[in-house]
């Protein structure tokens, strides 16, 4: 059973911190990595996007990793501010065979708190 | 480019009680998820349509079901509600090879009393 794992579950920092959210996944048959954003009571946001074939991805401050061989992903987020403060999630995509295509599968998310 | 719309934003129903919600897919996108997101809790995979058809489910009872229509926009539908079906359903479209990955919509808040 394909498994994703996030921690911590919650962050707090202060603001203009440099701070990593990691991602694990038992499912090495991951074919690519997506992280989310997620505000309260609101829907996903797509941050970034790790195809098989990459190791990382940038955008602005946020930079994601992906390391297929220890099923690890990390979301970097530098000089963080109080707009940052949501729920990072991340989610891999696990294709099926036989037909049907793949599906995401999230883990549970790391709150992150970003103080003033 | 449009994004993935969903209808209705919040939603309250009775146990037992039958709902459908509704999503339109981004534009260019042919293939349509839907998740549950419990409070608390990453979102569960419930199914996908594709050309129309279911293609792919997730650990989801029958009374979970949908359909696909041939502008790609989708339904979910769930019958005889339980307390339990009380969460945030989402919706995602994305291109058949899911290379550019997946768009999501704001969502349904659903509460069922």
């Amino acid at each position: 059973k394909q498994e994703v794992t996030q921690i911590p579950a919650a962050l707090s920092v202060p603001e203009g911190e440099n701070l990593v959210l990691n991602c694990s996944f038992t499912d090495s048959a991951i074919y690519n990595l997506q992280w989310f954003r997620q505000d309260p009571g609101k829907g996903l946001t797509s941050l970034l996007l790790i195809q098989s074939s990459q190791r990382e991805q940038t955008s602005g401050r946020l930079n994601a990793s992906l390391d297929k061989s220890s099923g690890r992903s990390t979301l970097y987020i530098a000089a963080s501010q109080p707009g940052d403060s949501a729920t990072y999630l991340c989610a891999g995509y696990i294709e099926n065979y036989g037909g049907s295509q793949g599906n995401l599968i999230f883990g549970k998310g790391t709150k992150l708190s970003v103080k003033p | 480019e449009t994004g993935v719309t969903q209808s209705p934003t919040h939603l309250i129903k009775t146990r037992g009680q039958q709902v459908t919600l509704r999503c339109s897919s981004q534009s260019g996108h042919n293939t349509v998820s839907w998740y549950q997101q419990a409070l608390g809790q990453g979102p569960q995979f419930i199914f996908q349509y594709y050309r129309e058809e279911e293609n792919g489910r997730g650990n989801f009872p029958p009374r979970f079901s949908g359909l696909q229509f041939p502008n790609y926009s989708s339904e979910l539908n769930v019958n005889a509600l339980e307390l339990d079906d009380s969460a945030l359903y989402l919706c995602a479209s994305s291109g058949t090879e899911n290379y550019y990955g997946y768009t999501f919509g704001s969502g349904t808040r659903l509460t069922v009393v």
